[in-house]
């Protein structure tokens, strides 16, 4: 099973600030296959970011994810208050799928 | 747009078994996958079961206990769960696996959850 771990824990940032969250995998992700979720307190996770990098629909382009092999990261350019919410990674190139433990991103 | 919309969910004993049902509109269920992922009290997200092209694939953590399975006719897809225990204590969302060329396995869209509660 690949483990996901996810850094740091908590982000403590201001609106229009950069956030950089992180996603190291126990093992190579097959095809790189990685997907990004934000869960907003009292919601259902919503998708972000597929495929490492690609935004799902109606993803604004603040958004963005690279990486490879066992290192990725998602980037928001500029933090919106809808954005301070709870940040998950999910691989699903082998199974079990599984996520990291979740970095939360809070104002600072 | 897809939607789906989980019912079933409940306070049962453990050793107890509950059906937890999801609602699809949008989509045919026979035409897409679809799983379920849990999430326990203040922790993460597990994903624990997934239909597809007729298969099914489960999480050693519920293997041999849960049983997930399809209604063409109502569009729904289930989560049969047995043998629960005080483990199984979460919140159960339906998800859409969707697929893009050759590349599928997140999950879009999300249910809003239903919580199955084991305990005596």
């Amino acid at each position: 099973e690949i483990v996901l771990t996810q850094s740091p824990g908590t982000l403590s940032l201001s609106p229009g600030e950069r956030a950089t969250l992180s996603c190291r995998a126990s093992q190579s992700v097959i095809s790189n296959y990685l997907a990004w979720y934000r869960e907003k307190p009292g919601q259902s996770p919503r998708l972000l970011i597929y495929d490492v990098s690609r935004r799902a629909t109606g993803i604004p382009d603040r958004f963005s994810g690279s990486g490879s092999g066992t290192d990725f990261s998602l980037t928001i350019s500029r933090l919106e208050p809808e954005d301070f919410a709870v940040y998950y990674c999910q691989q699903y190139g082998s199974s079990p799928w599984t996520f990291g433990q979740g970095t939360k991103v809070e104002i600072k | 747009e897809v939607q789906l919309v989980e019912s079933g969910g409940g306070l049962v004993q453990p050793g107890g078994s509950l059906r937890l049902s999801c609602a699809v509109s949008g989509v045919s269920v026979s035409r897409t996958y679809m799983s379920w992922v849990r999430q326990a009290p203040g922790t993460g997200l597990e994903w624990i079961s997934l239909f597809y092209s007729g298969s099914t694939i489960y999480a050693d953590s519920v293997k041999g206990r849960f049983t997930i399975s399809r209604d063409n006719s109502k569009n729904t897809v289930y989560l049969q769960m047995n043998s629960l225990t005080v483990e199984d204590t979460a919140l159960y969302y339906c998800v859409r696996n969707p697929r893009d060329g050759d590349s599928w396995g997140w999950f879009d869209p999300w249910g809003q959850g239903t919580l199955v509660t084991v305990s005596s």
